[in-house]
């Protein structure tokens, strides 16, 4: 069993659906938990970070991280034709390097 | 946010030619770099740990003679693959740790692209 796991997709929206990404992991002394966005052939950026279990959100993004389950998401609102991209879960706990899943495709369709 | 740069950002090589690939961070202290691998629709791959002033650590399966890393400063990092062939093809990303930061926040440089004929 790999340490997180993620649907590599593809996955194909129309603009203003409703994104939910996910990532399974297998390690419970994650307490980090991030999502990066990364466009073909970029590094990742950082969209969001949280730290043990609970919501975020930030703008159109709501992560949702439950511990008990060691299942995280990410939900984009009002997709947008930008948001199509690579979507990295990645994980830590304090001091320690971070773990991504292989990422999901997103494309967004006008 | 912090500011990683990486150049060159494409660079195509002959196989058996060394090629040095610097990652800087240009607002911030760096005292850890990081250097990723990622092969096309796969996700990165950590290969080594750049701490300024020390030897990198290597992850399990990565050849240190092969991939030689310096961090001779708090801002720079370089990455060396030498004797190159066409499997270490790949997209090499740096990151640079945030020593202020509470959970130790990594920015990822944009990439670069090395291609060995």
């Amino acid at each position: 069993q790999k340490e997180v796991e993620q649907d590599p997709g593809p996955l194909s929206v129309p603009e203003g659906a409703i994104v939910s990404l996910n990532c399974t992991y297998s390690n419970s002394a994650f307490q980090y938990f991030m999502w990066y966005r990364q466009y073909s052939r970029k590094g990742p950026e950082l969209l969001m970070y949280t730290y043990s279990s609970g919501n975020k959100e930030d703008g159109r993004f709501t992560a949702q991280v439950d511990k008990s389950s060691k299942y995280i998401s990410l939900f984009i609102r009002d997709s947008q034709p930008s948001d199509s991209a690579t979507y990295l879960c990645a994980m830590s706990f304090y001091g320690q390097n971070f773990v991504f899943g292989p990422g999901t495709r997103l494309s967004v369709l006008p | 946010g912090a500011v990683v740069s990486q150049h060159p950002s494409r660079v195509i090589c002959k196989s058996g030619t060394s090629v040095k690939i610097e990652c800087r961070s240009l607002d911030f202290q760096a005292t850890t770099m990081f250097w990723y691998r990622q092969f096309p629709k796969q996700s990165l791959m950590l290969m080594a740990t750049s701490n300024e002033g020390s030897k990198a650590t290597y992850e399990q399966g990565v050849e240190k003679d092969k991939f030689l890393i310096n961090h001779a400063s708090l801002t720079l990092s370089t990455l060396t693959v030498t004797s190159a062939h066409p499997e270490d093809s790949s997209f090499y990303i740096c990151s640079a740790r945030v020593r202020t930061s509470a959970w130790n926040e990594q920015f990822f440089g944009p990439g670069t692209r090395l291609t060995v004929l």
